[in-house]
């Protein structure tokens, strides 16, 4: 069964540093998102990705974060300058439209847990 | 703001026993309904999802789900449990077509002996 995978799986990096979170996503998905999950927390959505562009981003999504798609397959989280509040698991998700409904049905992949120390 | 509420944060259940989960919105419509299971180390699985029509869902293993409107709830249930049904189960919505999933604070569920 196809797969969205995340790498790296863990990441502890020092408060300050930029990190890049990667993603494979589904081959044949046009829409792609982050969501994170703090520690205890609910999973919060961040952005969304359709067609080279951020199609909706929530309030965390400030400017130290970005998203791109560099090469077509990879989709990429970086975040800028890392705090220690950025510690969490990041899940990256892709997607096909239901056709009927129009209502997105993720796939998720296993996540990337970042430590930010 | 729409917002989801798993009300149970811990549910042990012994093997072979029925299961409950409760999962409530708030939203003025009728929203895109999804339970997603999270066992360890592991992404999050879809395990059904309510769009229209029949109020009864199934899901893969074994699970179903019910959308009440009067009630604006989608809990989750199982006749019987297995050891390997021990993980984290998420309640989501999304308020319309291709908007971002909402999702629940998660319910851990324990399986017992």
């Amino acid at each position: 069964e196809p797969e969205v995978t995340q790498t790296p799986s863990h990441q502890v990096t020092q408060m300050g540093q930029e990190v890049i979170l990667r993603c494979v996503p589904i081959s044949n998905h046009l829409y792609f998102y982050w969501y994170r999950q703090i520690l205890g927390q609910k999973v919060e959505f961040l952005v969304s990705f359709y067609n080279n562009e951020i199609s909706e981003k929530s309030e965390i999504f400030d400017d130290q974060f970005s998203v791109e798609r560099p090469d077509g397959s990879n989709f990429t989280l970086k975040i800028r300058s890392t705090k220690l509040e950025d510690s969490a698991m990041y899940f990256c998700a892709s997607n096909v439209r239901d056709s009927r409904s129009g209502a997105n049905v993720l796939t998720f992949g296993a996540g990337s847990r970042l430590t930010v120390l | 703001a729409q917002s989801v509420t798993q009300p149970d944060i811990h549910i042990t259940v012994s093997e072979g026993a029925s299961l409950e989960l409760r999962c409530n919105y708030s939203y003025g419509a009728t929203p895109y309904l999804f339970w997603y299971v999270q066992s360890p180390g592991q992404g999050l699985q879809l395990l059904l999802k309510y769009f229209s029509g029949d109020t009864l869902v199934q899901g893969i293993k074994g699970f179903e789900a019910e959308f009440k409107r009067s009630q604006s709830s989608f809990n989750l249930r199982k006749p019987s449990v297995h050891w390997s049904d021990a993980a984290e189960y998420f309640c989501a919505v999304a308020t319309g077509a291709g908007t971002a999933l909402i999702f629940g604070k998660g319910t851990t569920l324990s399986v017992s002996s």
